[in-house]
């Protein structure tokens, strides 16, 4: 089975902060996404990685960096977090073919005050 | 862009029976991937069922099944013998051959016993 981990369930951060998401896989996929989830809207794409150090700009980028070091860790970044970045973010990962199916992680829920 | 519409925000089903909810995309497109994720309150959103554009025979997966009209860009989700542990968020999702995942608003299901 495909295991993704999120590196906090809940985090409450303050307006300004900068703010790390972890997201792990131990499936050797080579594609991880970063989305942010907000009722009525669904999932949003932020930003994805297809390879170690690339990265490629989602719907909504703004606001957001990402780090991609090692294969099975892909990093989300606040750089200043603001209130309207309050959400549920969601990692997934899929394998290299296209029709790979995506499996996603637990979730983060993110309140920013 | 493709865009994947799901009209329902919210349907309920009494235990054992049998509801229908609804997802029709827009692309123009002939390849592509169709997928209905489910996420159930506070956990891991998983994959509940995927069908390939390609193929005329529509997915089953034990009480899932789906109602795939590609002319009419229609892939509605059918589940049987509805279970209290079926109540979740329903997402439906459209992806091309590569990294491109489109995501509906979601469907709130309850399912009452």
């Amino acid at each position: 089975d495909v295991k993704v981990t999120q590196s906090s369930r809940y985090l409450v951060k303050r307006t300004g902060e900068k703010v790390f998401l972890e997201c792990v896989q131990d499936m050797d996929h080579e594609n991880m996404f970063w989305y942010r989830q907000d009722p009525g809207l669904g999932l949003r794409l932020i930003y994805f990685s297809y390879d170690v150090k690339m990265k490629e700009k989602g719907d909504i980028p703004e606001g957001y960096s990402v780090s991609r070091e090692k294969k099975e860790r892909f990093s989300l970044i606040l750089e200043s977090a603001s209130t309207n970045q309050t959400s549920m973010y969601l990692c997934a990962t899929q394998g290299g073919s296209g029709k790979e199916t995506q499996y996603f992680g637990p979730g983060t829920r993110l309140l920013v005050l | 862009a493709q865009t994947v519409t799901q009209s329902q925000p919210e349907m309920s089903v009494q235990e054992a029976e049998t509801v229908t909810l609804s997802c029709t995309y827009d692309t123009s497109e002939s390849d592509y991937y169709l997928f209905w994720y489910k996420q159930p309150p506070s956990r891991q959103m998983i994959l509940v069922i995927r069908q390939e554009a390609y193929k005329q025979q529509n997915a089953t997966e034990n009480r899932f099944s789906v109602n795939f009209q590609k002319a009419a860009k229609s892939f509605s989700l059918k589940i049987s013998d509805s279970q209290l542990g079926d109540a979740a968020m329903y997402f439906c999702a459209y992806k091309l051959g590569n990294n491109d995942m489109r995501f509906g608003a979601g469907t709130r299901l309850t399912v009452k016993p």
